[in-house]
């Protein structure tokens, strides 16, 4: 079946070092691939999207790149700030349906 | 702006009783979906709708139930709470782009059954 498996955590880094969470999935067909923030307190919300293989999603400095031959999608950035500190999910979606597969999250500290 | 707002934001409750969480979304969305959130487990789907009158079981079901009688709301029921549904429990809607649909989260509701 479907899944998606993420980096444990908790990763813990001073500022402005650089990050990579990795993420990879399994599934069948050509799934959109997500990474989804979640600061403390609050729900998820859409950090960066792929949806087909080789495109590049970037946002607020992440970026991740759909590798189809690695089935991988690895969140980057260059230089963390300590508002950056939250619990990152990768996730999944199969083409045709509405619904998501999530990793299991990894949270992310940044000391100042 | 169009939001999804979930009540209460915390609730604690006692094991065998009938416990109602609220989502309520004013994004006309037709897709709805119940997730609760566990550590070492990330997101769940336990219930999800794809319009009114429609419902269907996710990955972790068996003790909740849904329904949808309009488009907005999808509250989400404990039949008889127990113990292992203490969690935080988010509610999200998604645009109608099959594969492609971003997910709106609710701000979640922390529920402790003792």
């Amino acid at each position: 079946g479907n899944s998606v498996t993420q980096m444990e955590g908790p990763v813990t880094l001073s500022e402005e070092a650089f990050l990579t969470i990795n993420c990879t999935y399994t599934a069948t067909g050509y799934p959109s691939l997500f990474w989804y923030v979640q600061y403390p307190g609050e729900g998820l919300q859409l950090l960066l999207k792929a949806t087909k293989a080789d495109d590049k999603g970037s946002n607020k400095g992440f970026e991740a790149t759909y590798r189809k031959e690695t089935t991988s999608f690895h969140l980057e950035k260059g230089s963390v700030q300590v508002s950056d500190s939250a619990v990152y999910f990768c996730a999944l979606q199969t083409s045709g349906t509405y619904k998501y597969i999530f990793g299991t999250g990894t949270r992310l500290k940044v000391l100042a | 702006d169009a939001e999804i707002t979930q009540s209460p934001r915390h609730k604690i409750t006692e094991t065998g009783r009938q416990v109602t969480l609220a989502c309520h979304q004013t994004w006309n969305h037709n897709n709805m979906f119940w997730y609760r959130q566990d550590l070492g487990h990330g997101l769940r789907l336990i219930h999800y709708s794809y319009g009114v009158q429609d419902t269907n079981k996710g990955e972790v079901s068996d003790g909740y139930s849904v329904s949808r009688s309009n488009t907005e709301d999808l509250p989400l029921t404990l039949e008889s709470a127990a113990s292992s549904q203490t969690s935080v429990y988010f509610c999200a809607s998604s645009e109608d782009v099959p594969g492609l649909g971003k997910l709106f989260f609710g701000s979640g509701t922390q529920l402790s059954v003792l």
